[in-house]
C-alpha cells in the first residue's frame, strides 16, 4: 500500500529565507509524486510532479522537488521564500499506471515579513 | 490548463435534508472523476471513484448510501449527501481525471475550487 508522510505540520521561515518541506512516501513501485497548493478555501493547484526521467523537477513559482529513490523522498524546495507562498502544501503518490491518488497530511507554510 | 468546476461553492442546510454537489469538467471529457473530503486542517481524504457509465468504487469505511455518486455524463459527476447530519460538514473536493498524455508521459487530474458543505 501507498503512503505519504509529510514531516512537520506547520513550517515558518523569513520572506527571502530558503523553504524546505519534507515528504517521504512508500510506494511497491515505481511512483508518481506531486506537490499540490491550497490556498484557504480553495481547491488545490498542481505545483510539480515527478514522474519519469530527470530526477530534479522544476515546477511553478519558483518551487522545485527532487526525486530520491534511496531516500524514498520528495522534498520540496524554494531559494527565496515570498509572502505570496504562505498556503498548504500536499504532498501526493500515485502508482505508476494506478489512478488514485493519496495525500499527504499537509505542511502550512507560514512567511513572516 | 484544463478546468474543473464545482457547484455550489458552499451550501448551508437542515440536518435531515439531502445536497447535491456538481462536479464538471469543462474543457476535456473525464471517463474518470474522484470525490475527496477534507475536515479542517486536514489532508483529503479520497472518499471515491466515479466511473462514467458504472457505479462508483467506494473506499473502505465510506458509506455508499449516505454518499451517493452519479456519472452520468463524460463531463459531470454528482455527489449527494443524504440525510445530511452536522457531522457530514466539511469541505468536498472533487478531481477529474484527462486521460490525454500530458507533458511526462501521463494523465493529469485537475481539482475543483471544492464545496463548503454546513450541515445545521
Amino acid at each position: 500500500a501507498q503512503s505519504v508522510t509529510q514531516l512537520g505540520s506547520h513550517v515558518s521561515v523569513s520572506e527571502g529565507a530558503l523553504v524546505l518541506l519534507r515528504c517521504n512516501y512508500s510506494s511497491s513501485v515505481p511512483p508518481y509524486l506531486f506537490w499540490y497548493v491550497q490556498y484557504p478555501n480553495q481547491g488545490l493547484q498542481l505545483l510539480l510532479k515527478y514522474t519519469t526521467g530527470a530526477t530534479l523537477v522544476k515546477g511553478i513559482n519558483g518551487f522545485e522537488a527532487e526525486f530520491k529513490k534511496s531516500e524514498t523522498s520528495f522534498h520540496l524546495t524554494k531559494p527565496s521564500a515570498h509572502m505570496s507562498d504562505a498556503a498548504e502544501y500536499f504532498c501526493a503518490v500515485r502508482e505508476n499506471g494506478g489512478f488514485k491518488t493519496i495525500f499527504g497530511a499537509g505542511t502550512r507554510l507560514f512567511v513572516k515579513a | 490548463g484544463a478546468v474543473v468546476s464545482q457547484h455550489p461553492s458552499r451550501v448551508i442546510c437542515k440536518s435531515g435534508t439531502s445536497v447535491k454537489i456538481e462536479c464538471r469538467s469543462l474543457d476535456f471529457q473525464a471517463t474518470t472523476m474522484f470525490w475527496y473530503r477534507q475536515f479542517p486542517k486536514k489532508s483529503l481524504m479520497l472518499m471515491a471513484t466515479s466511473n462514467e457509465g458504472s457505479k462508483a468504487t467506494y473506499e473502505q469505511g465510506v458509506e455508499k448510501d449516505k454518499f451517493l455518486i452519479n456519472h452520468a455524463s463524460l463531463t459531470l459527476s454528482t455527489l449527494t449527501v443524504t440525510s445530511a447530519h452536522p457531522e457530514d460538514s466539511s469541505f468536498y473536493i472533487c478531481s477529474a481525471r484527462d486521460h490525454r498524455v500530458q507533458g511526462g508521459g501521463t494523465d493529469t487530474q485537475y481539482f475543483g475550487p471544492g464545496t463548503r458543505l454546513t450541515v445545521l
